[in-house]
Order: C-alpha cells, then structure tokens, then sequence
C-alpha cells in the first residue's frame, strides 16, 4: 500500500511570509505527528494529531500549527517565518497505538 | 532529551557484521527499544523495537541486555546501502503515540 506521502516537497519562502505544508498518512492509519529536523537541533517533535484532535504538543513557539481532517490528512502552518524555520518538516503515519510510526519523505523548507 | 547514548560514528566493512551499541541506563519497566535509521535527506525509516527479548526481523537484529540498560543493533551482512544515521530510542507506546525522542545517533559508513 502507498507510505505517507508530504508535499510539497520542496519550498522556498521569504522571512515574514508564512507556509502550510501537506501530510497525507498511510491509509487506515489515524494519528499523525510532525517533526522538524534541523542540523543544530535534530529531529524536535512538533505535535501529533488523532481523529481531528491535538493530543500533544513539543516545545515550539505559537506560529507553529496544525490540523487534521476527517479523512486523517493533515496540515501544519507556520506563520511570520523566521531564518531558523528552515529545516526539513518530517510527519509520521501511524495506528491510534502503535509500535512503529511511519515517515514520510519531508518537505525540505528554506526561508530566505 | 534522548534517554540514550549512541557511539557518534562507526565504520564497517561490506559484507561484515555491523553492531551499533546503544545505552539505555534509566529505562523503565513499560519502555521499549526502537531502532530507526535515515538515510542522507530522506525520512527515517523504522527497522525493530523489542522490549526484553531479542528481535530478528528481515532488516536486522535486537540483542538486549538482561538487565536492560543496553542494547545492540546488528545488520548482518552490511552493504553500502545500510550507510546511515542509527538512533536508538526508548518509548512505551502504552500510553498512546508518545512522540519519538531522538538523539544524534550513530553515523554508520559501510565501507567497500
């Protein structure tokens, strides 16, 4: 069956602009999370999503956010960008508890 | 931050053996292993969890100390496709999808 699929893939945005970014999970699989992954950072856990709700949430500022639809995509947003925002933004697809999360191929943000 | 401790790099030779270490001193009852690896600008990918028996599956090997506190990773026949960053991670996945706290990981280079 299809993996998780990201798009876009690849995105270029200026400082102050802001930026909505796609996940589409495995089908079958409800929950979703984000994370970023920078070179400084790592790979930080952005939030997750189950059934349209948020159930937890990393240590990121208040123009980071997301959403989930009925049909479990998702969606995260990020507003007045900011030179650090660039990293690659990594979702995960996965059953409501489950050992294993699936990722996606990210989408690679730069802001210039 | 990471529960665990990772070599920060490792050469192995094609066609060895390849096991990455990983300490996991302060894991608790309920918290299994989980092994994931990424490969140069794609998502991480996931390759064996166990709790406290040793794991084979078609990717790999989990050998897991009595006491816990450590674990090994091992690809058995390494090829040039298994270069990688290897994390190592720690997560009960009893209380719903707790989110993956990676660390830096080990950086294998397989070696012709």
């Amino acid at each position: 069956k299809a993996g998780v699929t990201q798009t876009p893939r690849y995105l270029i945005k200026t400082r102050g602009q802001q930026v909505t970014l796609s996940c589409s999970p495995i089908s079958g699989h409800r929950s979703v999370s984000w994370y970023q992954q920078t070179p400084g950072q790592g790979l930080q856990f952005l939030f997750e999503y189950f059934s349209e709700t948020q159930r937890n949430k990393g240590n990121f500022p208040g123009r980071f956010s997301g959403r989930q639809f009925s049909n479990s995509r998702s969606e995260m947003n990020v507003s007045t960008l900011e030179l650090g925002d660039s990293a690659l933004y990594l979702c995960t697809s996965s059953l409501v508890i489950s050992y294993e999360q699936y990722f996606g191929p990210g989408t690679r943000l730069t802001v210039t | 931050d990471a529960k665990t401790t990772q070599p920060t790099s490792m050469d192995c030779a094609e066609g060895r053996a390849a096991n990455l270490p990983c300490n996991h001193s302060t894991i608790s009852g309920n918290e299994y292993v989980y092994w994931y690896r990424q490969i140069h600008s794609q998502g991480p990918q996931y390759i064996i969890h166990g709790l406290k028996n040793n794991e084979t599956n078609e990717m790999a090997s989990l050998i897991i100390t009595e006491d816990r506190k450590s674990s090994t990773l091992i690809l058995p026949h390494a090829t040039l496709r298994d270069t990688a960053v290897y994390y190592c991670i720690v997560r009960s996945p009893n209380s719903g999808n707790t989110p993956l706290v990676f660390g830096k990981g080990t950086r294998l280079s397989v070696i012709a």
